[in-house]
């Protein structure tokens, strides 16, 4: 059973370019939330996702955006990068809160981006 | 919004020695508190739980325990190996957000 995948491991942009980072959720699961962890510190939330709808955002600029599509597989967008936007962005995947409360969120191993 | 803190920052244990780091969160509705496990270069991997319907949990070498009235809470590693040499991260959520709040972060090393 295949856990949350994400790709690409590792990207390389310079400033003012735009990127998108890919998710595939864990077997069964149907939300996916987006995170960021700069180097030192613990994830910080971007949005969520469910139902293809933006459920829950948090306070990121709208640089930042999202999809996700009928297979439950999502992509994160970041438009006009700045260095600042390096960091790991991680994608975690559960099972909606309105199903089962309290569902634990799984992570996968994360996109290294990379800001030049 | 909800606010977590996390102590210590870096932990060092005698292999065989316990291992206790702390949480405290903000947000009284919060009622969910996973700990993860983040090794170099992977995400964070899940390994214990509790809600706020429960004051301790155990699994095997690990237990969680939480004291609502205060609003803090602590993961207990005994019989510590090498290989629980990581960054522990906590985490608080309430059944109205969807977003896991995230602590610091707390790096274990355990010496052999």
């Amino acid at each position: 059973d295949a856990g949350v995948t994400q790709s690409p491991t590792h990207l390389i942009k310079t400033r003012g370019q735009q990127v998108t980072l890919r998710c595939s959720p864990k077997s069964g699961h149907d939300t996916v939330s987006w995170y960021q962890q700069a180097l030192g510190q613990g994830p910080q939330f971007i949005f969520q996702y469910y139902e293809e709808e933006e459920r829950q955002r948090g306070n990121f600029p709208d640089r930042f955006s999202g999809h996700q599509f009928p297979n439950y597989s999502s992509e994160l967008n970041v438009n006009a990068l700045l260095l600042g936007d390096s960091a790991l962005y991680l994608c975690a995947s559960s099972r909606h809160y309105s199903t089962v409360s309290n569902q634990p969120q799984h992570f996968g191993d994360g996109t290294r981006l990379s800001i030049l | 919004g909800e606010n977590v803190e996390q102590h210590p920052s870096t932990l060092s244990v005698q292999e065989g020695d316990s291992a206790v780091i702390k949480c405290t969160y903000s947000d009284s509705a919060s009622n969910y508190f996973p700990w993860y496990k983040q090794e170099l270069g992977k995400g964070p991997q899940l390994i214990i739980d509790i809600r706020s319907n429960v004051g301790e949990k155990k699994d095997q070498r690990i237990a969680v325990t939480l004291n609502k009235t205060a609003k803090h809470f602590s993961l207990h590693i005994t019989e510590t190996q090498p290989e629980d040499s990581a960054v522990y991260f906590c985490a608080a959520r309430d059944t109205g957000r969807r977003a896991l709040t995230f602590g610091s972060g707390t790096r274990l090393q355990v010496q052999p």
